[in-house]
């Protein structure tokens, strides 16, 4: 049963325009999450986090927002560019105390030029 | 070399084979982890490292044996393994397992694993 869920497999975007990415969790012990970015033939890269005490946390072109209500949280690039095409995964940790993280499946993202 | 480095990249081996995945970190962290990742499934723990003890096995096959010699190094001995265990073989580190929430695990590049 996946805990961390990434529903779109895929998402294609236009320079400059805003790539939204999607993640929901049914864990509700979970209490801070992250976005990591892998490009191929590369291991996926820290990219931006938020606790479960804020709902927005931003990093210049990246911001994460989070429901807690509805345990989801997106990430939001703006403007995008072409090399933020990667696939970015979710995060999540802190169920029961742990620290051990759980990924949701992936999202491609391609920003076309 | 700084972050974390896997070697070797690709590997591909016969079900009788025995080979070893190398991970090596230079960040000064002290636990390290492997994961798995198979097509279109999220990353899978496999195997936690804090100060050279293991700390958590996520129910992995005997044929794959874990060895963390230093707080640096840290392998994944394999034998006698399946073709359904191809997949992408991620190690990371972290500053301590228990570090806090915030502790940030780095990730080395994979060791892309085919068994035939």
């Amino acid at each position: 049963d996946q805990q961390v869920k990434q529903n779109s497999p895929s998402l294609s975007v236009q320079e400059g325009r805003i790539s939204i990415l999607n993640c929901d969790y049914t864990n509700s012990m979970f209490d801070y999450f992250l976005w990591y970015k892998k490009y191929p033939a590369e291991g996926p890269t820290f990219l931006i986090s938020i606790s479960s005490i804020k709902d927005k946390n931003e990093d210049g072109r990246f911001t994460v927002f989070l429901n807690k209500s509805a345990k989801h949280l997106s990430l939001h690039i703006v403007p995008s560019q072409p090399g933020d095409s990667a696939v970015y995964f979710c995060a999540a940790k802190g169920q029961g105390g742990s620290e051990k993280l759980v990924f949701g499946k992936g999202t491609k993202l391609t920003v076309n030029p | 070399e700084t972050g974390v480095t896997q070697t070797p990249r690709h590997l591909v081996m016969g079900m009788t084979n025995k080979k070893s995945l190398k991970c090596e970190q230079h960040l000064g962290h002290n636990a390290m982890y492997w994961y798995k990742q198979s097509a279109k499934k999220p990353l899978e723990l496999m195997f936690v490292y804090n100060f050279k003890e293991q700390t958590e096995n996520n129910s992995v096959p005997s044929r794959f044996s874990p060895e963390c010699p230093n707080s640096s190094h840290l392998f994944l001995h394999l034998h006698t393994l399946q073709p359904e265990d191809s997949a992408l073989y991620l190690c990371a580190s972290s500053p301590a397992e228990w570090g806090g929430l915030t502790d940030t695990q780095y990730f080395g590049p994979g060791t892309r694993l085919t068994v035939l």
